[in-house]
């Protein structure tokens, strides 16, 4: 059974960078057809997606976020990363990692990770 | 302001059939994007219930189904159960937003 798991830091500083990782097992990270995304959840609020990213590093970010988002990935340690750079209040919120099926720009995400709180605060 | 509309809450008796809407454009479900719908319970992340339009994943029950017309989508759930209880989001691709996009999110209340 295929698991995710984010890990971050809870607090992060205005206008520093927020930085999760996002833990595969269970399955590989380099299998065709799979891309791995980020979704973000404002306390009580909708969904946003992030961006995504395929196991070679292409990634494809939300044009509202691209001027500050970077992913990556790292094959060896099966796992992906999200870095989010000068943050302010309106970036708390709980972030999951996902596996976007039939990705980049359609598709669905099919397995989720439980969620990483990060709360931009001084 | 969500690309995708939901009705922000529905309820439901025990039983009963209860339907959530999902209205978007010409640029998303006009467009003939897959619609999907996602469950999600108090704490915990979402699950997907519906992929492309009308599909369930195994492990749904077919008390869940899916269907799209035109620029909307409909999430209908019959025998209703308390376990239900949750909010449940509509999600599609965009192509002016470049990537997918979600509804608003409709909380559904068993009563």
């Amino acid at each position: 059974q295929l698991q995710l798991q984010e890990s971050g830091p809870g607090l992060v500083k205005p206008s520093e960078t927020l930085s999760l990782t996002c833990a595969v097992s269970g399955g590989s990270i380099t299998t065709n057809n799979y891309y791995w995304g980020w979704i973000r959840q404002p306390p009580g609020k909708g969904l946003e997606w992030i961006g995504t990213i395929f196991y070679s590093g292409t990634t494809y970010y939300s044009p509202t976020l691209r001027t500050r988002v970077t992913m990556s990935v790292d094959t060896s340690r099966n796992q992906f990363s999200l870095r989010l750079r000068s943050v302010t209040a309106a970036d708390t919120a709980l972030y999951f990692c996902a596996r976007h099926l039939d990705g980049p720009y359609g598709g669905f995400f099919n397995y989720w990770g439980q969620g990483n709180l990060v709360t931009v605060s001084s | 302001q969500s690309v995708l509309t939901q009705p922000p809450s529905v309820s439901g008796a025990p039983g009963q059939r209860v339907t959530i809407s999902c209205t978007g454009s010409s640029s998303n479900i006009g467009a003939g994007y897959d619609v999907q719908w996602y469950q999600q319970l108090p704490g915990t992340a979402p699950k997907i219930l519906i992929y492309a339009d009308d599909n369930r994943p195994s492990g749904v029950p077919d008390r869940f189904s899916g269907s799209k017309s035109g620029t909307s989508a409909s999430l209908a759930i019959t025998g209703l159960q308390a376990e239900d209880e949750a909010d449940y989001y509509c999600q599609a691709q965009d192509s002016s937003r470049g990537g997918p996009i979600f509804g608003g999110g409709t909380r559904l209340t068993v009563l």
